[in-house]
């Protein structure tokens, strides 16, 4: 059963960079099936997504984050990886890896969640 | 302010049938598949139904999904206790190359 998990640091001083991993563990990152993304929720708020990426490398991001954001893949580990720099208050927020399939845009597999706090 | 539109709260008591809208445009609604999620306290989003109206195995069939030009709905009928949740619709957005989410809704089962 395919499963996904966050990991990084849940504080991050203002002005820093947010590091998050992905693991995936029960299926392989590689398919050519699947996208794999993150989506982040503030507390008390709805969903954004931040981006995506495919096994290949290949990214979209959310133009409102784009200029901050990049994602990478290792497929040698089954993961993939979001960074943000730059953050505020603002970004402070429960932070999810998702498997996306391709052609849908449908986020079918989450991750539990990370909640980043954005504090010096 | 969220791509999509969904009223913040709804409710109704047990057994009732509620529904749950979301308005888009053609950029998004309009021209590609809704999926809806369900997410109870304290957990992640789960997909309630997928491709407007198809629903995963394992939701049970009290959940239906509908689409109609610009504008989506989810209906719940026999409400039970264990349906509170926020429920957020979903798509494809053509003009931002990236799928969009409704704000939300909350649902109370009173």
């Amino acid at each position: 059963q395919l499963q996904l998990q966050e990991s990084g640091p849940g504080l991050v001083r203002p002005s820093e960079t947010l590091s998050l991993t992905c693991t995936v563990s029960g299926g392989s990152i590689s398919s050519t099936s699947y996208y794999w993304g993150w989506i982040r929720q503030p507390p008390g708020e709805g969903l954004e997504w931040i981006g995506s990426i495919y096994y290949s490398g290949s990214t979209y991001y959310n133009p409102s984050l784009k200029r901050r954001v990049t994602i990478s893949v290792d497929t040698s580990k089954n993961q993939f990886s979001l960074k943000m720099n730059s953050v505020t208050a603002a970004d402070t927020a429960v932070y999810y890896c998702a498997r996306v399939i391709v052609g849908t845009g449908r986020f079918d597999c989450w991750g539990q969640g990370t909640l980043v706090t954005v504090s010096s | 302010q969220s791509v999509l539109t969904q009223p913040p709260s709804a409710s109704g008591t047990p057994g009732q049938r509620v529904t749950i809208s979301c308005s888009g445009s053609s950029s998004n609604i309009g021209n590609n598949a809704v999926n809806w999620y369900q997410q109870l306290p304290g957990t992640a989003p789960k997909v309630l139904i997928y491709t407007n109206n198809q629903r995963p195995s394992g939701v049970p069939d009290r959940f239906s999904g509908s689409k109609s030009g610009t504008s989506a709905s989810l209906a719940i009928s026999g409400l039970q206790s264990e349906d509170e949740a926020d429920y957020y619709c979903a798509t494809w957005d053509d003009s931002l190359s990236g799928p969009v989410f409704g704000g939300g809704t909350k649902l109370t089962v009173l």
